[in-house]
């Protein structure tokens, strides 16, 4: 069954990195794309970024363009983000999440996320 | 720039029937999918490509899509159906989401 584990959520001040990984099982991770989306406490969903199946296409959400990296690593079935000059707004939970397709189309699964919180 | 529009929360007698809708500009060439998400759990995806479900969701889980609006509509509601909703939608190099429906059943 496809299974998506994310870890690498903690508490981070303002302007300090944080890197979170989501380990991928149970489907061919190489022949889909992978979404990472996040939730602010009592707030809606907010999609982050894609990467395609092959890793050479990435897109962003304009509020951490430029701040935010989308990378994989299909020999160890593993989506990441790294996320730069962490700000109060980022604090969410985190989820990753596969596409249907090899490129943009709907998530069909999600992981049970992982809690960034941004705090001096 | 581009934005789907949901109503903050409908309400619903259990046994009847539900419609949540999503607003954007020309949704209807595009392709929606619809999310329910229970408290402290992650969502789930209950429609895709606007019309179709998943293994697993019950046929009383429906959606159409046209012209400016997308719907999602639960028949014979049930206090289990009782959640956010999410409607989604994406071009190639961007996805969206609707700000979110919380449904109650009372």
């Amino acid at each position: 069954q496809v299974q998506l584990v994310e870890s690498g959520g903690g508490v981070v001040q303002p302007g300090r990195s944080l890197r979170l990984s989501c380990a991928a099982s149970g489907f061919s991770f190489s022949s889909h794309a992978m979404h990472w989306v996040r939730q602010a406490p009592g707030k809606g969903l907010e999609w982050v970024a894609v990467i395609w199946y092959d890793g050479r296409n990435k897109y962003y959400a304009e509020s951490v363009k430029g701040r935010f990296t989308i990378s994989r690593d299909s020999s160890r079935n593993t989506l990441y983000l790294q996320m730069n000059s962490l700000r109060g707004e980022d604090t969410a939970v985190y989820y990753c999440a596969r596409d249907n397709k090899v490129t943009t189309s709907w998530t069909d699964y999600w992981g049970q996320g992982t809690l960034v919180s941004v705090s001096s | 720039s581009y934005a789907l529009i949901q109503p903050p929360s409908v309400s619903v007698s259990p046994g009847q029937t539900a419609s949540i809708t999503c607003s954007g500009d020309k949704l209807g060439n595009k392709y929606a999918s619809w999310y329910q998400q229970k408290p402290g759990h992650s969502p789930v995806l209950v429609v895709y490509q606007d019309t179709k479900r998943p293994s697993g969701v019950p046929e009383r889980f429906s959606g159409s899509n046209s012209g400016n609006t997308a719907t999602l509509t639960i028949s014979g509601t049930q206090g289990v159906d009782e959640a956010d909703y999410y409607c989604q939608s994406w071009d190639i190099n961007t996805v969206l989401f609707g700000g979110g429906t919380k449904l109650t059943v009372l």
